[in-house]
């Protein structure tokens, strides 16, 4: 039973390019979560999303940043021109439903990217 | 203020020993908490939930004091293996998890 899937897990971008990242979620689980994290800092939460819906992108930068979860296939959380500041952990998450009740979200092992 | 607050450590402490963690919260993000554990460059994990009435886990114990608006965790008789970054989170609404920016403890032997 596979977990959550995160690929790439590394990722190496030139300023300017565009990076996608995607997130496969437990089977099963139809919300999904993408969070960031700086080194040294905590997650922060980025966007949620459900099967075709985006339900709060309250923490997604407002320019270059976009995210997806369609009907089929991984949610992909997409930076365009990228900058240095943009280099981190990007950790994909999923729950079977809103509101959990255990409250366990089931992380991907993260993708990291690196902008030169 | 941060909607959670912790101390980023590090919390040094020898093998065996109790150590407690403290992490405070805003009411934005009080309806629900939880201790994650992360270690060096992996995912966070579920720890456990944390209730009103406290709870225990083997060696862990977690309590919440909403009069003071703060979660705790206690670790008794610390093993190398609880060496990691723990991350404090509140629930906000119905989907949004807050994570702390996490107290990091390292076990001596």
């Amino acid at each position: 039973n596979a977990g959550v899937m995160q690929n790439p897990r590394h990722l190496v971008r030139r300023r300017g390019q565009e990076a996608r990242l995607r997130c496969s979620p437990m089977k099963g689980h139809s919300h999904v979560y993408w969070y960031r994290q700086l080194p040294e800092e905590g997650l922060k939460f980025m966007v949620y999303l459900q099967k075709e819906n985006i339900i709060d992108e309250s923490g997604m930068p407002k320019e270059r940043f976009s995210a997806e979860f369609p009907k089929e296939g991984p949610s992909i959380l997409r930076i365009q021109q990228v900058v240095r500041g943009d280099s981190a952990a990007y950790f994909c998450a999923s729950s079977p439903s809103s509101g959990t009740i255990t409250g366990e979200l089931f992380f991907g092992e993260g993708s990291r990217l690196t902008v030169l | 203020r941060k909607e959670v607050e912790q101390d980023p450590g590090p919390f040094n402490v020898p093998e065996g020993a109790t150590v407690a963690f403290n992490c405070t919260y805003s009411n934005s993000a009080s309806q629900s908490f939880f201790w994650y554990r992360q270690d060096c460059r992996k995912e966070p994990k579920l720890l456990m939930s944390v209730y009103s009435s406290g709870n225990e886990d083997g060696r862990f114990t977690a309590q919440l004091n909403r009069a003071s608006q703060y979660i705790s965790l206690l670790i008794r008789d610390s093993k190398l293996s609880d060496s990691a970054t723990y991350l404090c989170v509140g629930q906000s609404g119905t989907y949004k998890y807050i994570f702390g920016t996490g107290t990091r403890l390292k076990v001596l032997a």
